[in-house]
């Protein structure tokens, strides 16, 4: 079965650099979720689309920025970047069926690394 | 404030025995909640999910249950095996999103 594909998988960046990270979710899946992790920590809620419009939004920073396209893949666009960026960043699809439901099972991608130096 | 507490310490389990993890939340009213298991540079995979009129929900040799009285989930694996050995992550709803504990690295000795 086709799972979540992110790319790249790993990426290197200096400080002030800008970033981009790309997101396949499962075909059918209505709804794509970012996370932050850092290492021995617990997924940071990023952001999500519902259908390709943004639903919910977390603790994501203003120099982050992220939309899904018409063929429901996503993108995170980040800039200016800190040293304090360099984390796993996951994302995840789950089929909702509406934008006021739960948000069910998420099926995660393998993450890409993005290292700031 | 809102919380979900993991235990933080590793826990060492001999194979063949039960492990048991604990997950307790405060100032929530989950109506449901999931766990994950997370091997290192990967990505968290779904393992069950249990709502909150449920009290046990099992899946081969796990075992979840869920008491909303006390706001604690606990999740169980039986005749442990060192490949079960990760960490494994708690996670509720919460205004349709999922609000993660810090997980608790589960290490299974042969």
């Amino acid at each position: 079965a086709a799972g979540v594909i992110q790319s790249p998988r790993h990426l290197i960046k200096e400080k002030r650099e800008t970033a981009t990270l790309k997101c396949y979710p499962i075909p059918r899946h209505d709804t794509v979720y970012w996370y932050q992790q850092g290492p021995g920590q617990d997924p940071q809620f990023l952001i999500s689309f519902y259908e390709k419009m943004q639903s919910d939004k977390g603790s994501i920073p203003d120099r982050f920025s992220a939309q899904q396209f018409s063929d429901y893949h996503s993108e995170l666009n980040m800039s200016s970047l800190e040293l304090g960026d360099s984390a796993l960043y996951f994302c995840a699809s789950s089929f909702r069926g509406g934008p006021s439901s739960n948000t069910g099972e998420l099926f995660f991608g393998e993450g890409s690394r993005l290292t700031v130096l | 404030s809102q919380k979900i507490e993991q235990n933080s310490e590793a826990l060492n389990i001999q194979e063949g025995k039960t492990a048991t993890l604990t997950c307790n939340y405060t100032n929530y009213s989950p109506a449901y909640l999931q766990w994950y298991r997370q091997d290192p540079g990967r990505g968290p995979v779904f393992l069950l999910l249990i709502r909150e009129n449920e009290k046990e929900k099992r899946k081969e040799r796990l075992k979840v249950t869920f008491d909303t009285t006390l706001k604690q989930s606990l999740f169980h694996i039986t005749a442990s095996q060192p490949a079960d050995s990760a960490t494994y992550l708690c996670a509720l709803d919460s205004n349709y999103q999922l609000i993660w504990g810090a997980g608790t690295k589960l290490i299974i000795k042969p």
